[in-house]
């Protein structure tokens, strides 16, 4: 299976802040990786697909980059509503696994 | 608009078949990848298989067999199977489309959380 691993597992900041978080993955998978948003008690979010492409109706303030092992999601200024755990998925090749999540918390 | 519901049993006793169904609106199944995914409490996702129809599946071999998932059509609906659960089976399951390449979801179910418990 394709391991993904996320860092930081927790990220501390504050409204206005830009934000990064990494995904690597254990082997090559292209470009077959989303990014997802969770809030408490709700199902996960789609906010970025193919690595880099920004789901309709996402703000433009969330981007995503990356291929091959290493991808990143970048928040540009972090607003209220942004403070969730995010995960990664890969598509390359199956079974399509997680990461295991990035909270970003208020500092 | 595309909608997902999952319905079925919140209690499954263990060693029981967990059985939960997604009723799809505002698109056909028999076109794009229909997943399930899972979330014991307080842990991260776990992709457990699709279909695609007419009847393609992929399963994630963690499970050992114990999963499957069905489609009825003329119902919009598709059907997860799990046998043999015990408690580490307890999570919140969601029922999720993918686009017709597969693999990121862009629609999801609000979720249903399963106890396995006697």
């Amino acid at each position: 299976d394709v391991q993904l691993t996320q860092s930081p597992t927790t990220l501390s900041a504050s409204v206005g802040d830009r934000v990064t978080i990494t995904c690597r993955a254990s082997q090559g998978i292209n470009a077959w990786l989303a990014w997802y948003q969770q809030k408490p008690g709700r199902a996960p979010k789609l906010l970025i697909y193919m690595a880099s492409l920004l789901e309709s109706g996402v703000p433009s303030g969330f981007s995503g980059s990356g291929s091959g092992t290493e991808f990143t999601l970048t928040i540009s200024s972090l607003q209220p509503d942004d403070f969730a755990t995010y995960y990664c998925q890969q598509y390359n090749e199956y079974p399509w696994t997680f990461g295991q999540g990035t909270k970003v918390e208020i500092k | 608009q595309v909608h997902l519901q999952e319905s079925g049993p919140g209690l499954v006793k263990p060693s029981g078949t967990l059985s939960l169904t997604c009723t799809v609106s505002g698109v056909s199944i028999t076109s794009y990848y229909w997943n399930w995914v899972r979330q014991p409490p307080g842990q991260g996702l776990e992709w457990m298989g699709f279909i695609l129809n007419p009847g393609k599946t992929n399963y994630n071999p963690s499970l050992k067999g114990r999963v499957s998932i069905s489609a009825d059509t003329s119902k919009n609906q598709f059907t997860l199977n799990l046998t043999s659960v015990t408690a580490a089976d307890t999570a919140v399951y969601y029922c999720a489309k993918s686009r017709a390449y597969g693999g990121d979801s862009d629609y999801w179910g609000q979720g249903i959380l399963v106890t396995v418990s006697s």
